[in-house]
């Protein structure tokens, strides 16, 4: 059984630009989530896909963006990056209905933003 | 809006020792509280849970107590090891998770 895996681990970006992170969910997982992370916090919800559908949001503004392929990974992308977006950004999958709170996390990508 | 406050944000425990940390949540739509630890440079891990309908939980050396009506809970981790050293993480769940601000375990052998 292959765990959550996400890529890249770390990347630097430039305020202003863009940016795409990457997750694989684990083995049988149809659901989702995607979570920021800043220094000495807790994650922070941002949105959660569901067979394609995002299916619920957390208070993120709307240049965080997602999308989920059939093989229910899922990318997380960021337009016009800014400096507070600097921070550790976690993938988490699960079975959807009453297994949804058991979520698998993937180490992560480290994003800073210059 | 902090709806799950967690104390204290770090704490040292002898070897052998028992580690309690406590959160407090506001939402009474969470259906689950699980605990997460995670240790530097990894993903958060489930390390156990509880319905709101059930007063405590024991998973090996891991305990949760649960008090619906004061809207708290906390882990106990009981003969603390240096292994057990990481950050822990309570959370509500409604619809999505909602993390504490995470407390520093640090066992000292």
């Amino acid at each position: 059984e292959t765990g959550v895996t996400q890529s890249p681990t770390h990347l630097i970006k430039t305020r202003g630009q863009q940016v795409t992170l990457r997750c694989s969910s684990q083995s049988g997982h149809n659901t989702v989530s995607w979570y920021q992370q800043a220094l000495g916090q807790g994650p922070q919800f941002i949105f959660q896909y569901y067979r394609e559908e995002e299916n619920g949001r957390g208070n993120f503004p709307p240049r965080f963006s997602g999308l989920q392929f059939p093989n229910y990974s899922s990318e997380l992308n960021v337009n016009a990056l800014e400096l507070d977006d600097s921070a550790l950004y976690l993938c988490a999958s699960s079975l959807g209905g009453q297994a949804a709170y058991e979520q698998y996390f993937g180490p992560g990508t480290r994003l800073t933003v210059t | 809006q902090q709806q799950v406050k967690q104390s204290p944000q770090s704490l040292i425990v002898q070897k052998g020792g028992i580690s309690i940390i406590n959160c407090a949540y506001e939402n009474t739509a969470f259906d689950y509280f699980p605990w997460y630890q995670q240790f530097p440079g990894k993903g958060p891990a489930l390390l156990i849970a509880i319905r709101p309908d059930v007063s405590e939980k024991k998973e090996g050396r891991f305990t949760i107590s649960f008090n619906k009506s004061a809207k708290q809970f906390s882990l106990h981790i009981m003969d603390s090891q240096p292994g057990d050293s990481a950050t822990y993480f309570c959370a509500g769940y409604g619809n999505k998770l909602v993390f504490g601000a995470g407390t520093i375990l640090r066992v000292k052998s």
